[in-house]
């Protein structure tokens, strides 16, 4: 069964600092990875989807990477602003039979200090 | 502005009371899902819907029920029988359900559900 995990799960950090969020993954037969930010009390809001076939995507000050043989993702967020305080989710689909079923870590908790 | 609507934004239970979780997208997207989230613990997956008429259980589907008359519209029943249902329920669409290439799921905002 798939299981993933993101450490840490929690990280403060003084605004204009760069940062990377680690994500790993049991399973590494997986056919995408999916990083979501999730603000207090709302929804997740999907920032990056990594195919596996990819090892990197990039969205404005947002970069993900993937290794599948490793079973890693990392986010990398440049010049971080208090705007981008919130939790990070990664979730990959399942492999064989439930591959449509997403499997979610419990998310890192970043919060930005001005 | 495509999206999904999840209402209401807070519900609360009495004892023995069947309430239900409505969510509505205009995504035009087939596949539909129901998850419900725990402090600490990562999104579970309580039933979805590849099709109109068609669900299936996902891992923690019992005291759950769930309809699919319409492509846009999936309500989850929190029944008397999900003896622990405070929790924070979120609603999901993709565009398919793709065994060979998953599509990226999109979500509301959530209904978060505590006992009176």
């Amino acid at each position: 069964k798939q299981e993933v995990t993101q450490i840490p799960a929690a990280l403060s950090v003084p605004e204009g600092e760069n940062l990377v969020l680690n994500c790993s993954f049991t399973d590494s037969a997986i056919y995408n990875l999916q990083w979501f930010r999730q603000d207090p009390g709302k929804g997740l809001t999907s920032l990056l989807l990594i195919q596996s076939s990819q090892r990197e995507q990039t969205s404005g000050r947002l970069n993900a990477s993937l290794d599948k043989s490793s079973g890693r993702s990392t986010l990398y967020i440049a010049a971080s602003q208090p705007g981008d305080s919130a939790t990070y989710l990664c979730a990959v689909p399942g492999t064989g039979a439930g591959s449509y079923q997403l499997t979610f870590g419990k998310g890192t908790k970043l919060s930005v200090i001005p | 502005d495509g999206g999904i609507t999840q209402s209401p934004k807070y519900l609360f239970r009495k004892e023995g009371q069947n309430v239900t979780l409505s969510c509505e997208q205009n995504l035009n997207h087939d596949a539909m899902y129901w998850y419900r989230q725990d402090p600490g613990q990562g999104l579970r997956l309580i039933y979805y819907s590849q099709i109109v008429n068609d669900f299936q259980k996902g891992d923690i589907a019992e005291g759950y029920s769930v309809s699919r008359e319409k492509k846009e519209s999936f309500p989850l029943t929190v029944t008397s029988a999900q003896k622990n249902p405070t929790a924070f329920y979120l609603c999901a669409s993709s565009i398919s359900l793709s065994r060979v290439n998953p599509q990226p799921q999109h979500f509301g905002d959530g209904t978060r559900l505590s006992i009176l």
